[in-house]
């Protein structure tokens, strides 16, 4: 069955990167893409973007553009969110889904999230 | 941009009771594209409804959700004790912001 295992809880000064893998099993990664998902301590979800999992292509979010960057790597059926200039409000839990094929943005199976804390 | 609005933001029901979460959006979108979310604590969100109205694999047919336009609704006809949790409906890249279906 279709699994998605995120890297494990982060803590990062205000200012540095951080960088979560999503690893893919149980299906084809090149099918389908991979969206990213924030929640904010006690707060509802927020999408930071999608990227493609066997072409270029790849959208952001206009409040994470600037500082987010996604890639797949098929090789491996990982994908990677890097987002830079961390700010406290960053903290939460970023998950990775799979987006179901065909269906543009819903969202079929879910990785268990990975916790980043940014604090001085 | 779309504004998905649900309601009401809390519940407080007993378990066998039936109930009907509201997700308003802020324009006609596409019932498509229209999705409902489960999320326990501690875990992550989990596909309920996509289509507005199709049950995802494995999720209990007491979970209906129906819809059209710019009003859709998820209905849980009997609640059982695993079903207490925060329901999020989706359009698009934009979210609700929640119902939290809480035991009374």
């Amino acid at each position: 069955q279709v699994h998605l295992v995120q890297s494990g809880p982060e803590v990062k000064k205000p200012g540095a990167s951080v960088k979560v893998s999503c690893k893919a099993s149980g299906y084809s990664f090149d099918s389908a893409g991979i969206s990213w998902v924030r929640q904010a301590p006690g707060q509802g979800l927020e999408w930071v973007g999608w990227v493609s999992s066997y072409n270029d292509n790849r959208k952001y979010s206009p409040k994470f553009q600037a500082r987010v960057t996604l890639t797949a790597d098929t090789s491996s059926s990982t994908a990677y969110m890097e987002l830079r200039n961390l700010r406290s409000d960053d903290t939460g839990f970023y998950f990775c889904a799979r987006i179901q094929r065909g269906s543009g943005t819903i969202l079929d199976y879910w990785g268990q999230g990975t916790q980043v804390t940014v604090s001085s | 941009e779309i504004v998905l609005t649900q309601s009401p933001s809390t519940l407080s029901l007993s378990p066998g009771e039936g109930v009907t979460l509201s997700c308003r959006a802020s324009q006609s979108v596409t019932s498509r594209y229209l999705a409902w979310y489960q999320q326990r604590p501690g875990q992550a969100p989990r596909l309920l409804i996509y289509g507005a109205s199709n049950r995802a694999t494995g999720v209990p047919d007491r979970f209906r959700g129906s819809g059209s336009g710019t009003d859709f609704t998820l209905t849980i006809t009997r609640l059982e004790p695993e079903d207490f949790a925060v329901y999020y409906c989706q359009q698009s890249w934009t979210f609700g912001q929640g119902t939290k279906v809480e035991i009374k």
